[in-house]
């Protein structure tokens, strides 16, 4: 699967959007875009995911660039409760494994 | 979206002795379900995939007398710590994707190792 870099961490103002980078340039044509979180001492929770279309749920949305090398996940309106590890990993379409990286410690302040 | 239960969410068990660790699906069927340990301050690690009615797969390092996987059924997982010791207190967490395409992968709340 394909390798993602993320800065480590970020700070955002509550109420903000909170935008957090990722780099995926090696990604393949068959390859998702998934993100995850994980709040301390918790397992990772599923934000969303996407092929090449920017998705959107109750949670988030999710930008990817158009030549798919790279992708954004927007909080739009960050709270205390959204401090957490972030994760962006890439996945082969119907492939088994999810290989988590370093992702971004995003801290949510007031 | 779907549920993953661990159990248990904590454990402190003596130097030597083995630990079960459960992993269920409550509402759907998983063939394949993963399990990760993470280490204070480090990122999830995977450690083999569970097949429901074959053997696990390992990932590299990984020692499988050690870490005893069994998934007799399509909504459990079993996890054994044997002859534990102190290096091997962690957190461990389970996972289990639905069937499909490019479904998600839902995680247990993980359990916390503690030998002594």
């Amino acid at each position: 699967d394909a390798k993602t870099t993320q800065p480590p961490s970020m700070d955002c103002a509550e109420g903000r959007a909170a935008n957090l980078p990722c780099n995926h340039s090696t990604i393949s044509g068959n390859e998702y875009v998934y993100w995850y979180r994980q709040i301390h001492s918790q397992g990772p929770q599923y934000i969303i995911h996407g092929l090449k279309n920017n998705e959107t749920n109750e949670m988030a949305s999710l930008i990817i660039t158009e030549d798919r090398k790279s992708s954004t996940l927007i909080l739009p309106h960050a709270t205390l409760r959204d401090t957490a590890v972030y994760y962006c990993i890439v996945r082969v379409a119907n492939g088994n494994k999810l290989v988590f990286g370093a992702g971004t410690i995003l801290r949510v302040k007031s | 979206g779907a549920v993953v239960s661990q159990h248990p969410s904590r454990v402190i068990c003596k130097s030597g002795t083995s630990v079960k660790i459960e992993c269920r699906s409550l509402d759907f069927q998983a063939t394949t379900m993963f399990w990760y340990r993470q280490f204070p301050k480090q990122s999830l690690m995977l450690m083999a995939t569970s097949n429901e009615g074959s053997k696990a797969t390992y990932e590299q390092g990984v020692e499988k007398d050690k870490f005893l996987i069994n998934h007799a059924s399509l909504t459990l997982s079993t996890l054994t710590v044997t002859s534990a010791h102190p290096e091997d207190s962690s957190f461990y967490i389970c996972s289990a994707r639905l069937q499909g395409r490019d479904t998600e992968a839902f995680f247990g709340q993980g359990t916390r190792l503690t030998v002594v």
